[in-house]
């Protein structure tokens, strides 16, 4: 069954410190998998983007991995500040048995930033 | 500015009450979507359309009709709305690949 699976479920740190959410994922065959930010009561937003052969990409402080081989992922935020409270949503791309694509999404992890 | 814009953004009606949740978007995408979110089940496909007149189920339409009439508008349908539709929903529109998924603000939908 095609599952994407995150953790944690939430999280609290202090503004400043860093932090690393992680998704795993069991969808096949994979396209893409990407990393979005969803602001409480708005539409997600992506962060970034990570095919089959990328290992690393950065997107300012959001910095994202993925090891294809242990379908693993994960998202790193380097010196957290307050808006960067939100829910970070872990998206897989692969395929439906009709030949469309398929999105598969996660829980979310929520992040809360304290001063 | 590329945009999906929902209308409504909230709503509170009873139960049986048809009504419509509009979407359109600005950037001639083919392929449209509609997700509802719950808290601790995450975003699931209510459902997506490859093009106009073009519309499939996702993993869970019961309850809803879709049309997609022109390629810039993708309503979704209550025809007799439960409290158990209610949730937040959202439409999105997917991008050429690599297939960005680019949503709407939402429309939190609540059935008395």
């Amino acid at each position: 069954k095609n599952q994407v699976e995150q953790s944690p479920q939430s999280l609290i740190i202090l503004e400043g410190k860093n932090c690393t959410l992680q998704c795993n994922y069991t969808v096949s065959p994979f396209s893409n998998l990407r990393w979005y930010k969803q602001d409480t009561g708005r539409g997600p937003v992506s962060l970034t983007i990570m095919t089959f052969s990328e290992n690393t990409k950065s997107n300012g402080r959001y910095t994202a991995t993925l090891d294809a081989d242990t379908k693993q992922s994960s998202l790193h935020i380097t010196a957290s500040q307050l808006s960067d409270s939100a829910s970070y949503i872990c998206v897989v791309r692969g395929w439906a048995t009709s030949g469309t694509y398929k999105y598969i999404f996660g829980t979310g992890t929520r992040l809360k930033v304290l001063a | 500015e590329a945009q999906v814009t929902q209308n409504p953004r909230y709503l509170i009606t009873v139960t049986g009450k048809k009504l419509t949740v509009t979407c359109s978007q600005n950037m001639n995408h083919e392929y449209m979507s509609w997700y509802r979110q719950d808290p601790g089940l995450g975003l699931r496909q209510i459902y997506y359309s490859m093009n106009v007149e073009v519309t499939d189920k996702g993993d869970v339409p019961e309850g809803y009709k879709v049309s997609r009439k022109e390629k810039r508008n993708f309503p979704l349908i209550l025809e007799s709305p439960s409290p158990n539709q209610t949730s937040l929903y959202f439409c999105a529109s997917i991008g050429t690949s690599p297939g960005e998924l680019f949503f709407g603000e939402g429309s939190r939908l609540t059935v008395l």
